[in-house]
């Protein structure tokens, strides 16, 4: 079993939909991340949670810890919005080491 | 804004040759850089952790006489990919670390080996 787990794998929305990816994990983490990686490859950092709920414009993270739990939704969904969204954890016991999640391939149509 | 540049964005080089990619902190000093490599439709993978001052440390499986990183300023940190080859063609991704707590990632740098 994987440490960072995300589903779904695979996301087709309708523009305007409402979208929500989740993220699990298995180790204490001091830290998770958000990532947006475009077809092209370039990295943008959407958040970085270590409790609650963070909202950034149309996106929002909130992350139980208890739960080991991660989501990340997105609002009012839109074309630009096409891309793999990953997980990332800061594993607790090694503080320098940042395990990813396989990612979620998001594509919205028009 | 941007808190971590690379340079260059993408490279394109023939094989045989070495390609130096730069990480910059822009907002903070950062005594701790890290190198990710991400092969096509596949996770992140640490290559090494750059410290400032100090020799990089390379996780397993990844070559420190290819791979030459160097730290030499607080926000500065590169990647050298010594004697390319087609197979080293990826996607290298830089991260800098703030504090025990704030991680931020580099857009990245696409090496294509020809």
């Amino acid at each position: 079993k994987n440490e960072v787990e995300q589903s779904p794998q695979n996301l087709t929305a309708q523009e305007g939909e409402f979208i929500t990816i989740n993220c699990s994990y298995s180790v204490g983490i001091s830290a998770l991340h958000w990532l947006q990686q475009h077809p092209g490859g370039g990295i943008v950092s959407l958040f970085m949670l270590s409790s609650g709920k963070k909202k950034h414009g149309r996106l929002i993270a909130t992350i139980n810890i208890q739960e080991k739990h991660s989501s990340l939704h997105i609002t009012a969904s839109h074309p630009r919005d096409s891309a793999v969204y990953i997980c990332a954890v800061r594993n607790k016991t090694s503080y320098d080491k940042v395990i990813f999640g396989p990612g979620t391939s998001l594509s919205v149509i028009p | 804004g941007a808190v971590v540049s690379q340079h260059p964005s993408w490279v394109i080089c023939k094989s045989g040759t070495s390609v130096k990619i730069e990480c910059r902190s822009l907002d903070f000093q950062a005594t701790t850089m890290f190198w990710y490599r991400q092969f096509p439709k596949q996770s992140l993978m640490l290559m090494a952790t750059s410290n400032e001052g100090s020799k990089a440390t390379y996780e397993q499986g990844v070559e420190k006489d290819k791979f030459l990183i160097n730290h030499a300023s607080l926000t500065l940190s590169t990647l050298t990919v010594t004697s390319a080859h087609p197979e080293d063609s990826s996607f290298y991704i830089c991260s800098v670390l703030r504090s025990h707590y704030e991680q931020y990632f580099g857009p990245g740098t696409r090496l294509t080996v020809t």
